[in-house]
C-alpha cells in the first residue's frame, strides 16, 4: 500500500531564505507526483506536476525534483517571501491505485516571517 | 483552469441532521472526487465518479453517499450527521484518460457536528 511522508511537518524561516521540502513514498511504481499549496480554510492549488519519466519541473521560484527509484521528491523554494506561507502537500498517482487516485502526504506547514 | 464551487463553505449542525454538501464545476470535467481531511492530516479519497451515473467508493470508508446525475454536479450527503463526521471535505475534478490529467480542487466545506 502506497504511503507518502513529508518532512518536516512544520518549518519557520526568515524572509529571503532558500528552503527545501521533502516528500518520500514507499512504492516507486507511480505515474506522477504533484505538489500542492493549501492556504488556511481554502482548497488546494496545484504548483507542479512531475511525470514518472521526468527528473524535475520548474515554475518561477519553485523547483521540484523526482527520484523515483529512491522514492523521493523535493520542492525547492528560492528567496522565500511571507506570501509563501502555507501548507505544502505532496501527492502521488500510484500505478497500483489507478491513475485517477491521488495519495497525499500530511503536508509541511511553512511560515515565512519578515 | 477549472472553476469548482463548493457550498456551504462552513456548516455547524447538530447530531442527527441530514446534510448535503454541494460541488459544481463549470469546465465539463468528466471525473469528480470527494476527499476528507482532518486538521493536520492527509487528504483521503472517499468517493469518485468517472462520469454521469458512475460512482465508486474511495480508499477511506465513509458513511456518506454521492450521486452524479449531471456532469457538472457531484453532491455528497450524510443521512444522519455525527460528531465523528466533523472534518473538511474537498471536492475535485479532472478531465481526460491519460496519466497527465490533473485534479483541480474546490475551496472545501468545513463541517462541524455538535
Amino acid at each position: 500500500k502506497q504511503e507518502v511522508t513529508q518532512i518536516p511537518a512544520a518549518l519557520s524561516v526568515p524572509e529571503g531564505e532558500n528552503l527545501v521540502l521533502n516528500c518520500s513514498f514507499t512504492d516507486s511504481a507511480i505515474y506522477n507526483l504533484q505538489w500542492f499549496r493549501q492556504d488556511p480554510g481554502k482548497g488546494l492549488t496545484s504548483l507542479l506536476l512531475i511525470q514518472s519519466s521526468q527528473r524535475e519541473q520548474t515554475s518561477g521560484r519553485l523547483n521540484a525534483s523526482l527520484d523515483k527509484s529512491s522514492g523521493r521528491s523535493t520542492l525547492y523554494i528560492a528567496a522565500s517571501q511571507p506570501g509563501d506561507s502555507a501548507t505544502y502537500l505532496c501527492a502521488v498517482r500510484s500505478i497500483s491505485g489507478g491513475y485517477n487516485k491521488l495519495i497525499f502526504g500530511a503536508g509541511t506547514r511553512l511560515a515565512v516571517h519578515p | 483552469e477549472a472553476d469548482i464551487y463548493q457550498t456551504p463553505r462552513y456548516l455547524v449542525i447538530g447530531t442527527g441532521k441530514k446534510i448535503t454538501l454541494e460541488c459544481s464545476q463549470t469546465m465539463g470535467h468528466d471525473k469528480m472526487y470527494w476527499y476528507q481531511q482532518d486538521p493536520g492530516m492527509e487528504l483521503h479519497l472517499i468517493h469518485y465518479s468517472y462520469g454521469v451515473n458512475s460512482t465508486e467508493k474511495g480508499d477511506l470508508s465513509s458513511e456518506s453517499t454521492v450521486s452524479r446525475i449531471r456532469t457538472e454536479h457531484f453532491p455528497l450527503t450524510l443521512e444522519s450527521a455525527r460528531p465523528s463526521h466533523t472534518s473538511q471535505y474537498l471536492c475535485a475534478s479532472s478531465y481526460g484518460t491519460g496519466v497527465y490529467n490533473e485534479q483541480f480542487f474546490g475551496p472545501g466545506t468545513r463541517l462541524t457536528v455538535l
